[in-house]
């Protein structure tokens, strides 16, 4: 039973370009929430996708937008790149209706923006 | 709009229990309190969670106060593995699922 995945590991991009990372969710699960990690911060809510559709958002620009797909995947995509977005960024899974169980998060994907 | 405080740093010996503080004044009745934790460059990792009373798993033990504005994770005996950054974590409903309010965390030596 494969846990929840992200691609790449790691990605060094270039300020105002775009960035795609990309999340596979817990097998069984159909919720997928993205998390920013600056060094040496907790982790922060970007958003969170179900149904193929953007159910809560947390206190980020418009830059960060997502997918989810029929499969259940989802996508985080950065627009016009800043040096700030230099973060870990964590994928977690759920299941909707499945209140009293953990969100399940995967390794993360460190971006590095230069 | 961090809801928990916790101290940046702890350490206790091997084999000691380690008692890790939160403080979480502002919570309100239906938000739980979570634990998980980070080991370096890892994505965190589910420890417990509680509403009212105190919980206990295979793990550790969580302490919540009558008034809920306050709890303690126990590891009842730490050892070497358990060094990592934990941090208390506030879940707030949204329609049928939640997210994760995380604060800072406390970050735990375990010293053998």
């Amino acid at each position: 039973d494969a846990g929840v995945t992200q691609s790449p590991t790691h990605l060094i991009k270039t300020r105002g370009q775009q960035v795609t990372l990309r999340c596979s969710p817990k097998s069984g699960h159909d919720t997928v929430s993205w998390y920013q990690q600056a060094l040496g911060q907790g982790p922060q809510f970007i958003f969170q996708y179900y149904e193929e559709e953007e159910r809560q958002r947390g206190n980020f620009p418009d830059r960060f937008s997502g997918h989810q797909f029929p499969n259940y995947s989802s996508e985080l995509n950065v627009n016009a790149l800043l040096l700030g977005d230099s973060a870990l960024y964590l994928c977690a899974s759920s299941l909707v209706g499945d209140t009293y169980n953990e969100q399940f998060f995967g390794p993360g994907t460190r971006l590095t923006v230069l | 709009d961090a809801k928990t405080t916790q101290p940046p740093s702890m350490d206790c010996a091997e084999g000691r229990a380690a008692n890790l503080p939160c403080n979480h004044s502002t919570i309100s009745g239906n938000e739980y309190v979570y634990w998980y934790r980070q080991i370096h460059s890892q994505g965190p990792q589910y420890i417990i969670h509680g509403l009212k009373n105190n919980e206990t798993n295979e793990m550790a033990s969580l302490i919540i106060t009558e008034d809920r504005k306050s709890s303690t994770l126990i590891l009842p005996h730490a050892t070497l593995r358990d060094t990592a950054v934990y941090y208390c974590i506030v879940r707030v409903e949204m329609d049928s699922s939640y997210k994760l309010i995380f604060g800072s965390g406390t970050r735990l030596l375990v010293r053998p």
